[in-house]
């Protein structure tokens, strides 16, 4: 069926990187953009950037750029998204998302707990 | 950035009730605005895209109506399911950016 299936949760050192996956299935990869969106406990949803999956334009937020690398590797229909320098307040939930042309987000991926600590 | 403020942050209601959320965009987005349902430890869910349209699937119960800068999310008879948080999110732009959110809680 149509799914984002993502990585499992990770812990990591202040100061880590760390790299979420995110493997799709049940549609054509490259006829959608991924975004990704975390979530710190207890907060909002925080948008971090897109990657088309057609063409592999990006873009980033003012305030990960330089820390945040979003790949896809359309042979597998997998999104990938880095995030370096990891610090505490990173901790959060990382989700991928597929987005539809009106720049809506149509299916998740069920999401992966980061947790940052020193 | 487009900032988009979601009054009130959280409202108690009873099974059968009418909820209506306000999402409030700093800047003219005309209809590219998104609501969302998340429950907890649960993925958001699209409920409506361009203002106004429901998503397949989604019960009619939830409607979305606004244009420009002011936006709502109605949910009509409100049942046990439907308890949960709720975002805004415009489309308009990048960045993409969401609402803090509205938590509907059982009174």
């Amino acid at each position: 069926q149509v799914q984002l299936v993502q990585s499992g949760g990770e812990v990591k050192k202040n100061g880590a990187s760390v790299k979420v996956s995110c493997k799709a299935s049940g549609y054509t990869f490259s006829n959608y953009g991924l975004s990704w969106v975390r979530q710190a406990p207890g907060q909002g949803l925080e948008w971090m950037g897109w990657i088309s999956a057609n063409n592999g334009n990006k873009y980033y937020t003012a305030k990960f750029q330089g820390r945040v690398i979003m790949t896809t590797d359309t042979s597998t229909s997998t999104a990938y998204m880095e995030l370096r320098s990891l610090r505490s307040d990173d901790t959060a939930i990382y989700y991928c998302a597929r987005e539809r042309k009106e720049a809506d987000f149509d299916l998740w991926g069920q999401g992966a707990l980061v947790t940052v600590s020193s | 950035d487009i900032q988009l403020t979601q009054s009130p942050a959280s409202v108690s209601s009873s099974v059968g009730d009418r909820v209506t959320i306000s999402c409030r965009a700093s800047q003219d987005v005309a209809n590219w605005l998104a609501w969302y349902q998340q429950r907890p430890g649960r993925a958001p869910k699209l409920l409506i895209y361009t203002a106004s349209t429901l998503q397949s699937g989604v019960p009619s119960r939830f409607s979305g109506g606004g244009s420009g800068t002011h936006f709502t999310l109605t949910i009509s008879n409100l049942q046990p399911e439907d308890f949960a948080t709720y975002y805004c999110q415009q489309c308009k732009t990048f960045p993409l950016t969401f609402g803090g959110g509205t938590k509907v809680e059982i009174k």
